[in-house]
């Protein structure tokens, strides 16, 4: 199956500065890499997802980047504002076509001091 | 219904009772998920379907069982709780299996005594 570990996992940063959180994953087979933003008592929600075929994705204040060489990934937010403050759990998608799954990474506390 | 949704919402539940977990989603996708979410442990996959009549076992799929008879519903059932089932639980669907945004359920905190 699929491993993927994820540092660090609380990470606190002053507003306005940037945060990165960082993914690696094991099956060098997997091919999307999405990232979930979770709020407290909330539901986990999709903010934005990488294929491996390229290796920089951006929306925004939000970016993804792609190593597929080192299989790792990273989740870079830029000009941070207190509503980032949230727990983020990156994925990989691994298995065979038909009976494709999602290994969730173990989730980054992130806190944003005003 | 919009969306996805599960019931209950919390449960408390006797070590050794039968429990089943409710989720329903009105999008039509084909592909739905079962996970658990734990401190420090993040989302684990417990059973997935990819479509309406299959289903399939994901890293932690001991003590839990699944059934998906049409496209809309995916319950998940404990035969005989324990403890170590004490979590919060999400269900998921997606339009494009794994690959694709999976919509995720507001969630059933169950605690099992």
């Amino acid at each position: 199956g699929e491993n993927v570990e994820q540092h660090p996992s609380t990470l606190s940063v002053q507003e306005g500065d940037s945060a990165v959180i960082k993914c690696t994953y094991s099956d060098s087979a997997s091919n999307y890499f999405p990232w979930y933003k979770q709020e407290l008592g909330k539901r986990p929600q999709l903010i934005i997802d990488i294929r491996s075929n390229v290796g920089e994705k951006k929306d925004q204040r939000i970016a993804v980047t792609l190593n597929k060489t080192a299989k790792h990934f990273s989740l870079h937010i830029t000009e941070t504002q207190p509503e980032d403050s949230a727990v983020y759990f990156c994925a990989a998608k691994w298995g065979n076509f038909g009976n494709e799954k999602l290994t969730f990474g173990t989730g980054t506390r992130l806190t944003i001091i005003p | 219904i919009a969306g996805i949704t599960q019931a209950p919402t919390s449960q408390i539940l006797a070590a050794g009772r039968r429990m089943t977990l409710r989720c329903t989603q009105d999008m039509r996708h084909n592909a739905m998920y079962w996970y658990r979410q734990d401190l420090g442990l993040g989302l684990r996959l417990i059973h997935y379907s990819n479509t309406a009549g299959t289903t399939g076992k994901g890293e932690v799929p001991d003590g839990y069982s699944v059934s998906r008879a049409n496209t809309d519903d995916f319950p998940l059932t404990l035969a005989s709780a324990v403890p170590s089932q004490t979590s919060v639980y999400f269900c998921a669907s997606s339009d494009s299996g794994a690959g694709g945004e999976q919509f995720f359920g507001p969630g059933t905190r169950l605690t099992v005594l």
